[in-house]
């Protein structure tokens, strides 16, 4: 299985200060057809997982612009240019390109 | 508008199998490229992928679970039902379905349901 390894594991930020939480995986999340299919999920606190990123650096539709994804290969980046109160919870990476799909172990996000 | 639900069981006893049953709209699951996948969480922990059904009923399960899992749909009910037999209460744990496309992947979620394995 395709291992992904996130840090930090809890990440405290100021209201307003940026935020970067890392991602890398074990093997090349480049598929055959060319699209890296890095994922993040942003999970607060009581809800389901919501899906922010797809492909490394798309957004999803009603997601703020202060986040964004990049990378490439096996290393990746999630940034909160400035955090705000309800940014406040647990951050996930997961791969699809490989079988299984496999998440990161989690990144909580809290206000310092 | 896509919307997921779980339901099931909020209880079994260890040994006993467990049904979910996810129940979909806003998609259909004999469009090409749609999916419908399974994953867990236990109480304070991670997120666990389970397994994933295609729309052409090509099936994907996690190695570590897959003697124990059976993912089936009923295209139209618009349902997708997942068995996990010899539950354990390790396997307590919120589960969630997902809709995951072969392009775009785990976009919408289910609420969960939380099912405690106790005797």
């Amino acid at each position: 299985d395709v291992v992904m390894t996130q840090s930090p594991l809890s990440l405290p930020v100021t209201l307003g200060q940026p935020a970067s939480i890392s991602c890398r995986s074990s093997q090349s999340l480049v598929y055959s057809d060319g699209n890296t299919y890095l994922n993040w999920f942003q999970q607060r606190p009581g809800q389901s997982p919501r899906r922010l990123i797809y492909k490394v650096s798309n957004r999803d539709s009603g997601v703020p612009d202060r986040f964004s994804g990049s990378g490439s290969g096996t290393d990746f980046t999630l940034k909160i240019s400035r955090v705000e109160a309800e940014d406040v919870g647990v951050y996930y990476c997961m791969q699809g390109t490989h079988w299984p799909h496999t998440f990161g172990g989690g990144t909580k996000v809290e206000i310092k | 508008q896509i919307t997921l639900k779980e339901s099931g069981p909020t209880l079994v006893k260890p040994t006993q199998t467990l049904t979910l049953t996810c129940t979909f709209s806003g998609f259909s699951l004999s469009t090409s490229g749609v999916g419908v996948g399974w994953i867990r969480q236990p109480p304070g922990k991670a997120l666990e992928w389970l397994a994933l059904i295609y729309w052409n009923d090509d099936k994907r399960y996690s190695p570590s679970l897959k003697s124990r899992l059976t993912i089936t749909k009923d295209t139209s009910k618009n349902q997708v039902v997942l068995t996990m037999t010899n539950m354990d209460p390790v396997d307590t744990a919120t589960y969630y379905c997902a809709h995951s496309g072969t392009i775009s992947q785990y976009s919408n979620w289910g609420q969960g349901t939380l099912v405690t394995v106790s005797s």
